[in-house]
């Protein structure tokens, strides 16, 4: 089976610019998380999407958004970028059972990350 | 809001096998302990994962205590490659989101 995949794997954006992120899962992973890497704060949980839904969020600012497609294809969106946004954003997928509802047994698996720098 | 305690750094001699602490005392009945790795750059692996018997893969051992409250990862025979950050996470109980720490630095020796 194919790994998460994201793409872009480098992006440079100025200030005030918005950009997109893409995240395509595992085959069969409905649930798809996205997380924040830092130097200064380490892996942030942003949030979470299954069935196109988000169901869980992390403590971030409104600027951070993201989106689940039908194919369980996931993007995340950063309006009006701050130089602290520079970091490594990770995209997580999982398999959940028929009903959706997530497992403790389920671990994460992550993609190699899109390194985004903002200047 | 991490749950585990790890040593900063350890350091290992390439062929011996690594021992890799975690301590959980909060950990409540239904949550796994998990590890993962990174290494610069990429995204964090998932290694293993547990409740409370002790369990082994392809890549590892995971020894949990009787109680619960610590565990320990064993990568039997450490090579250069093992060199990485490894991360030991109690799932949180709302959902998929994972409090990642700061990890323990290995650095495996020649």
């Amino acid at each position: 089976k194919a790994g998460v995949t994201q793409t872009p794997r480098y992006l440079i954006k100025t200030r005030g610019q918005q950009v997109t992120l893409s995240c395509s899962p595992i085959s069969g992973h409905r649930s798809v998380s996205w997380y924040q890497q830092t130097p200064g704060q380490g892996l942030q949980f942003l949030f979470e999407y299954f069935s196109e839904t988000q169901r869980n969020k992390g403590n971030f600012p409104g600027r951070f958004s993201g989106r689940q497609f039908s194919n369980s294809r996931s993007e995340m969106n950063v309006s009006t970028l701050e130089l602290g946004d520079s970091a490594l954003y990770l995209c997580a997928s999982s398999s959940n059972g028929p009903t959706g509802r997530f497992s403790y047994n389920s671990p994460l698996h992550f993609g190699n990350g899109t390194r985004l720098t903002v200047t | 809001d991490a749950k585990t305690t790890q040593p900063t750094s350890m350091d290992c001699a390439e062929g011996r096998a690594a021992n890799l602490p975690c301590n959980h005392s909060t950990i409540s009945g239904n949550e796994y302990v998990y590890w993962y790795r990174q290494i610069h750059s990429q995204g964090p692996q998932y290694i293993i994962h547990g409740l409370k018997n002790n369990e082994t893969n392809e890549m590892a051992s995971l020894i949990i205590t009787e109680d619960r409250k610590s565990s320990t990862l064993i990568l039997p025979h450490a090579t250069l490659r093992d060199t990485a950050v490894y991360y030991c996470i109690v799932r949180a109980f709302t959902g998929n989101q994972f409090y990642f720490g700061t990890g323990t630095s290995l650095t495996v020796i020649p």
